[in-house]
């Protein structure tokens, strides 16, 4: 199916556990974003990237691990993962900057 | 710290009035200004894009844009139930590679 899809739709880990988040867009669009989004904060990004190998931390970096080997795949790794990291997890991406984003349809993540 | 504000709301109009939703930036240079809409437990999606002063007309729905008072703002005409939702005011400052902040939205309730 084209569009950007994310995986797992939900999400229960332990805390210290590595856990991976899936985005995969089928557009071939050159930026992704991963934005977290709690309530009272509203969405706050994690990581972006430009093109395939580029990435750059957003406003949320730690705890969190991105790669981007291939331009359709962008997935998010919690590195060991803490209770603050419960959230709502959005994949985005966008063909060029000056355009708004499409977002995927989230992964919720509890920690427990 | 570029900042997006948003009345957290609940903004409650009756079915078929017009909705106010208001957005101030904190960036002066921002370029590009963009409503979304999100339903409790979905995903943002794109409704309007605005890239200059003053006024863009989609349907029912007009952004409008003053980048001297730092301010933009979404009209909904004929409001229905079915645009009640979370609408999130996201903005993009002068470099082309600047990811867009979102606002912490605002709640729309449209009563029958």
């Amino acid at each position: 199916d084209a569009g950007i899809t994310q995986s797992p739709r939900y999400k229960i880990t332990e805390t210290g556990r590595q856990v991976t988040l899936m985005c995969h867009q089928t557009w071939s669009h050159s930026y992704m974003f991963w934005y977290r989004q709690d309530l009272g904060h509203g969405l706050r990004l994690i990581y972006y990237s430009a093109a395939a190998d580029i990435t750059d931390k957003g406003e949320v970096p730690d705890g969190y691990v991105v790669s981007r080997s291939k331009t359709e795949n962008f997935p998010l790794t919690l590195e060991s993962a803490t209770r603050s990291q419960t959230s709502v997890y959005f994949c985005a991406s966008s063909e060029r900057t000056i355009y708004g984003y499409t977002f995927g349809s989230g992964t919720r993540l509890t920690v427990v | 710290q570029k900042e997006v504000e948003q009345n957290s709301g609940p903004l409650s109009v009756p079915e078929g009035a017009i909705a106010s939703l208001n957005c101030t930036y904190s960036d002066r240079v921002s370029q590009s200004f963009f409503w979304y809409r999100q339903y409790s437990g979905k995903s943002p999606e794109l409704i309007m894009s605005i890239y200059s002063n003053g006024d863009k007309e989609d349907g029912r729905f007009t952004a409008q844009l003053n980048k001297a008072s730092q301010y933009v703002s979404l009209l909904i005409r004929d409001s229905q139930p079915s645009d009640s939702a979370t609408y999130l005011c996201a903005v993009r400052g002068r470099s082309g590679n600047t990811p867009l902040v979102f606002g912490k939205g605002t709640r729309l309730s449209v009563i029958a």
